[in-house]
């Protein structure tokens, strides 16, 4: 069975900083999708980047940035450059395609950027 | 164009009612996933719908819960004899077809709480 683990429950930056949130994971599939959703308080679920396993260069979307380790099993996400509006719940998501596509989600990260 | 809509935004029920949460995916969307977030936990699977045919239940917790499309479009998840450990955000997603790199968009959810 797939699992996605988020060891993070909390984690706090000051506005222009960089910060990192850390995510692991464990299959035995070989080739497979990994992403990084951002909810705020409005409970709408945002993606904020994604990376095909068999990619080895890492994802960059403008501040965000992964650091994907896929002998380690491990995809953290770098938010650079924060800004108050990135404060939010954070959720690792894993997906290996098969029949269904559904996503497996860590437990999340709450991020708070302080200004 | 319009997002991912689910009504109600919010829902209060007794224990024993029954309840149906609607979710409208974007147009033209052949893929629909319904995931549970229970309070400090990440989403969770529950169903796929691939156009009108329910692909994968696997997720359902036990047969109170059911959810149907019957025109390949809106989806409706219904819960019988509703329990309090029911009460979490039920989201819909949805996505052009069935492949793992699609993006799945959310909707804002519905908060069910069974008193």
């Amino acid at each position: 069975a797939q699992t996605v683990t988020q060891s993070q429950p909390e984690m706090s930056v000051q506005e222009a900083e960089t910060v990192t949130l850390s995510c692991t994971y464990d299959t035995s599939e070989s080739n497979y999708y990994l992403f990084w959703y951002k909810q705020p308080p409005s409970r709408q679920m945002i993606l904020v980047i994604r990376q095909e396993a068999y990619k080895q260069q890492n994802a960059t979307e403008n501040r965000f940035s992964v650091n994907f380790q896929k002998a380690a099993k491990s995809f953290s996400l770098k938010i650079s450059d924060s800004q108050l509006g990135d404060t939010a719940m954070y959720f690792c998501a894993f997906n290996y395609g098969g029949a269904t596509n559904k996503l497996i989600f860590g437990t999340g990260t709450l991020l708070a950027v302080q200004p | 164009g319009a997002g991912v809509s689910q009504t109600p935004s919010n829902k209060v029920t007794e224990k024993g009612k029954y309840v149906e949460l609607r979710c409208d995916p974007i147009s033209g969307h052949t893929a629909l996933y319904w995931y549970r977030q229970s309070l400090g936990q990440g989403p969770e699977f529950l169903i796929y719908f691939q156009g009108t045919g329910a692909a994968d239940d696997s997720g359902l917790p036990n047969d109170r819960f059911f959810a149907v499309r019957p025109e390949g479009s809106v989806s409706t998840l219904k819960i019988q004899r509703t329990e309090r450990g029911d009460s979490a955000v039920y989201l819909c997603a949805s996505s052009e077809r069935q492949a793992p790199y699609n993006e799945q968009f959310f909707g804002p959810g519905t908060r069910l709480t069974v008193l």
